[in-house]
């Protein structure tokens, strides 16, 4: 079994629909939360960075850890054909490295 | 404000030859990690370095290596190239340890091993 477990989807919703991405992990010891978007053959790109639980939210991404149940969550608002990407969790216990989920792809259909 | 650049973005190698890929960080960014992508296997870890230190290491065989210069650009270098090397490989910088602080990617460089 993976430490972080993500659906690779493909995730197709209409262009204004809300998206929920999520992600679970099994190690307990994960603090930090991110949340990366990565256009076909780019970089990731930093979307959302959370420490612990709780919510956190920019623009029209909401970022969601609910470590009692080791579940993470990323709410993207009214989507946008511009948003179809591949979305990828990565956490860490603070140990110099991340550990990443499989990425979903996300298509928003105009 | 420049963010991480590597260099070359695209590479085809032959079956054994070796590689050296460049990433030079954020400016005032001390910390330095590879990643490899690939369509299998996802993003793994291969090193992070900080201050010309290495300070984890991936479960990557002794065929990759990297080393860190005191202005903090790094590089990674494959040697004896399988054709399993085939990836996309991943520069991230950050100001201090990675996951503690947030960590901003470069585009990659895109091997081909042939």
């Amino acid at each position: 079994q993976k430490e972080v477990e993500q659906d690779p989807g493909p995730l197709s919703v209409p262009e204004g629909a809300i998206v929920s991405l999520n992600c679970t992990y099994s190690n307990s010891a994960f603090q930090y939360f991110m949340w990366y978007r990565q256009y076909s053959r780019k970089g990731p790109e930093l979307l959302m960075y959370t420490y612990s639980s709780g919510n956190k939210e920019d623009g029209r991404f909401t970022a969601q850890v609910d470590k009692s149940s080791k579940y993470i969550s990323l709410f993207i608002r009214d989507s946008q054909p511009s948003d179809s990407a591949t979305y990828l969790c990565a956490m860490s216990v603070g140990n110099y490295q991340l550990i990443w989920g499989a990425g979903t792809k996300l298509i928003i259909k105009p | 404000k420049a963010g991480v650049t590597q260099t070359p973005r695209y590479l085809i190698k032959t079956r054994g030859q070796q590689v050296t890929l460049s990433c030079s960080p954020i400016s005032g960014h001390r910390s330095v990690s590879w990643y490899q992508q690939t369509p299998g296997q996802g993003l793994q870890f291969l090193f992070e370095y900080f201050s010309e230190t290495q300070r984890n290491k991936g479960n990557f065989p002794g065929r990759f290596s990297g080393r860190q210069f005191s202005n903090s650009r790094s590089e990674m270098n494959v040697s004896t190239l399988e054709l399993g090397d085939s990836a996309l490989y991943l520069c991230a910088s950050s100001l201090g340890r990675v996951g503690d602080t947030e960590a901003f990617f470069g585009q990659g460089t895109r091997l081909t091993v042939v």
